[in-house]
């Protein structure tokens, strides 16, 4: 009974291709996130969704795109990666919207540890 | 600049009691402090949320002084499994790094707890 469950837990990749990060919330709430996490543990939003609808869309570059089908899934698509792209990458939800979410109780996934080599 | 500072790592014993003070100075009034918990390969989990006084619940204790300039988050008696990362947030607090990207938090307070 996994609350936010994403999919794949690691994945690692050459320059140039494009993944697909899953994310799915089986809580009722209405809005995910994405957020990066580098390795100095430096915890940045990247999306928020409430609803469907994209609410923060931070400074990413358009080689990120997220797309939510309904409410429960928000899925990270990207394209061309690069070195840089590696880091781990978490998907979250919470009940209400409140910016970047950590303001309130939002839930994570356990994270995607994307490598690119 | 971040609102918040909070020691880069803490040392203790298991049974011992640990507090972990967060200073935000610049808090604003109607912000609330919040307190997430992360172990090594998961995602932040929320610990607890306040706004002032005292709040207690079944992991954790938060004091917040008349003046809210600081926060202290208590764990009354550590043991080897909350050995983790622990992150103080007040408000929706964000600052930019040196690449201009927003950053919600880190690196937090690294927790060890030792037999």
């Amino acid at each position: 009974d996994t609350a936010v469950s994403q999919t794949p837990k690691y994945l690692v990749t050459q320059m140039g291709n494009d993944k697909s990060i899953k994310c799915e919330q089986n809580l009722g709430h209405d809005t995910m996130y994405w957020y990066k996490q580098d390795s100095k543990k430096f915890l940045k939003i990247m999306f928020s969704y409430n609803n469907k609808e994209l609410i923060i869309n931070e400074t990413v570059p358009n080689r990120f795109s997220p797309k939510s089908p309904d409410k429960a899934h928000l899925n990270l698509h990207i394209n061309s990666l690069e070195l840089g792209d590696s880091a781990v990458y978490f998907c979250a939800s919470s009940h209400v919207s409140l910016g970047t979410g950590l303001n309130t109780e939002a839930f994570f996934g356990q994270g995607t540890r994307l490598t690119v080599v | 600049l971040a609102k918040t500072t909070q020691p880069i790592s803490m040392d203790s014993y298991e049974g011992q009691e640990v507090n972990i003070t967060c200073s935000h100075n610049n808090i604003a009034t109607n912000d609330y402090i919040t307190w997430y918990q992360q172990f090594p390969s998961q995602g932040p989990r929320f610990i607890i949320q306040g706004y002032k006084t005292k709040v207690t619940n079944e992991v954790a204790s938060l004091f917040i002084p008349a003046d809210r300039k600081s926060s202290t988050l208590s764990l009354p008696r550590v043991s080897l499994s909350d050995t983790a990362v622990y992150y103080c947030l007040v408000g929706g607090e964000i600052f930019y790094d040196g690449r201009g990207d927003k950053v919600i938090f880190g690196p937090g307070t690294s927790l060890s707890a030792t037999p």
